[in-house]
């Protein structure tokens, strides 16, 4: 099966500020990763699909990047709701697999 | 307007069997693909299963493979999981979600349904 490693696992930051958050593909998965943000007591929302491509409606201020077994989600200038936890997914191969999540909390 | 509702919850002994529902509407259902993914509370992700719109392919995660089947009835626009010898590692919140442009992904979510196991 293929791990995903996501760092940092949480992070404090501010209203305004630029965020980064790392996935780790155990073994190479070409762009076939996506990124969720997971609000409290919500389900799951899909932010952005195939590694880069932005899913309709999410702001621009995230952006995805990275293939292989490395990929990087940005959020740019943070907004209140964006406080929550991120996930990454791969869907190389089966069985698809999830990143442990990062936390993002305000400072 | 997509809407998954997801049925079938519950608290449920250890051995035991639930099967749960995934009513979709808004959508032409059997041009979807589907999948199943539960959370643990307190917990992360874990993806559970996935069914082809025919109904024809399906796979399921190592740690649930010959105890859950996922199946589905695109004449009722309605996803099920049946769940046997459920074990107390089992207790999570079950999402049904379906399939986006980009295969693989899950762009629309229900709202998931509780199951405990526990005696």
């Amino acid at each position: 099966d293929i791990q995903l490693t996501q760092s940092p696992s949480f992070l404090s930051a501010s209203v305004g500020d630029r965020v980064t958050i790392t996935c780790r593909a155990s073994q190479g998965i070409s762009n076939s990763l996506a990124w969720y943000l997971q609000r409290p007591g919500k389900a799951p929302k899909l932010l952005i699909c195939a590694a880069s491509t932005l899913q309709s409606g999410v702001p621009s201020r995230f952006s995805g990047s990275g293939s292989g077994t490395e990929f990087t989600l940005t959020v740019t200038s943070l907004q209140p709701e964006d406080f929550a936890t991120y996930y990454c997914q791969q869907f190389f191969s089966y069985p698809f697999t999830f990143g442990q999540g990062t936390r993002l909390e305000i400072q | 307007e997509v809407q998954l509702l997801e049925s079938g919850g519950g608290l449920v002994q250890p051995g035991g069997s639930l099967r749960l529902s995934c009513a979709a509407s808004g959508l032409t259902f059997n041009t979807h693909a589907m999948t199943w993914v539960r959370q643990a509370p307190g917990k992360g992700l874990e993806w559970v299963s996935a069914i082809s719109t025919t109904g024809g392919s399906t796979y399921y995660a190592d740690s649930v493979k010959g105890r859950f089947t996922i199946t589905r009835d695109n004449s009722k626009d309605t996803l099920y999981l049946q769940m046997n010898s459920l074990r107390a590692d089992d207790t999570a919140v079950y999402y049904c979600a379906k399939w986006g442009a980009v295969a693989g992904t899950f762009d629309k979510w229900g709202q998931g349904t509780l199951v405990t196991v526990s005696s």
